[in-house]
């Protein structure tokens, strides 16, 4: 496709629930991000894959929250258990390069999600 | 501890002026310095890249200075229009750690008024 595909746009859980957040990259682009961005504020890196490969995951606030990438392509963000503190738009964006670093990262224009 | 800081109060300037936008860090040895642009509801859209052997880089209206002395990073913006009403974020990347992922400061907005 044209750009970076997030899906749903917009999610609202009921506390306890789990979600899948979804992300077409651009298609041929090794690395692929994900952040987290609260109300007013920047965005704070989750997790990074490189190909299939989940390079870094330091971000990820608690294991509740999991990310894969099985093909290299599309990937996934699962959140399980929601809290109301996981309230936050996430973005993902993907990088030619084989990391963030020294190119460009195309980002979408995120999945909001609201727990009540 | 790491810290990127950026204005944290919007800056408000009239068209035509040169609006300056300022990234600081501390305990980073960053390789590479990246805007991106923020429009509500949006992604952040790539401006700038700059390396860390480059003192100055410019892209039409846009310059982007980066000075690893005084661990800082000013971006301008000449001859300001409404359209460039938005969040400006700074952004950081070190291949000595973290893998070279990027790490982002909070964002300044930028309201350029008519």
């Amino acid at each position: 496709g044209a750009g970076v595909s997030q899906s749903p746009r917009y999610k609202v859980a009921k506390r306890g629930q789990d979600v899948a957040l979804r992300c077409d990259p651009i298609s041929g682009h090794v690395s692929l991000f994900w952040y987290q961005q609260a109300l007013g504020q920047g965005p704070e890196f989750l997790t990074y894959f490189q190909n299939e490969a989940q390079l870094d995951k330091s971000g990820l606030p608690s294991d509740r929250f999991f990310a894969e990438r099985p093909e290299g392509s599309v990937s996934t963000l699962k959140i399980q258990r929601t809290q109301q503190e996981d309230s936050a738009v996430y973005l993902c964006a993907s990088s030619s390069s084989r990391t963030g670093a020294n190119s460009p990262l195309h980002f979408g224009n995120g999945t909001r999600l609201t727990v009540t | 501890s790491q810290k990127i800081e950026q204005n944290s109060e919007a800056l408000n300037i009239q068209e035509g002026k040169t609006a300056t936008l300022t990234c600081n860090y501390t305990n980073y040895s960053p390789a590479y310095l990246q805007w991106y642009r923020q429009d509500p509801g949006r992604g952040p859209v790539f401006l700038l890249l700059i390396r860390e052997n480059e003192k100055e880089k410019r892209k039409e209206r846009l310059k982007v200075t980066f000075d690893t002395t005084l661990k800082q990073s000013l971006f301008h913006i000449t001859a300001s229009q409404p359209a460039d009403s938005a969040t400006y974020l700074c952004a950081l990347a070190s291949l000595y750690n973290q893998g070279g992922k990027l790490i982002f400061g909070q964002g300044t907005e930028l309201s350029v008024k008519p």
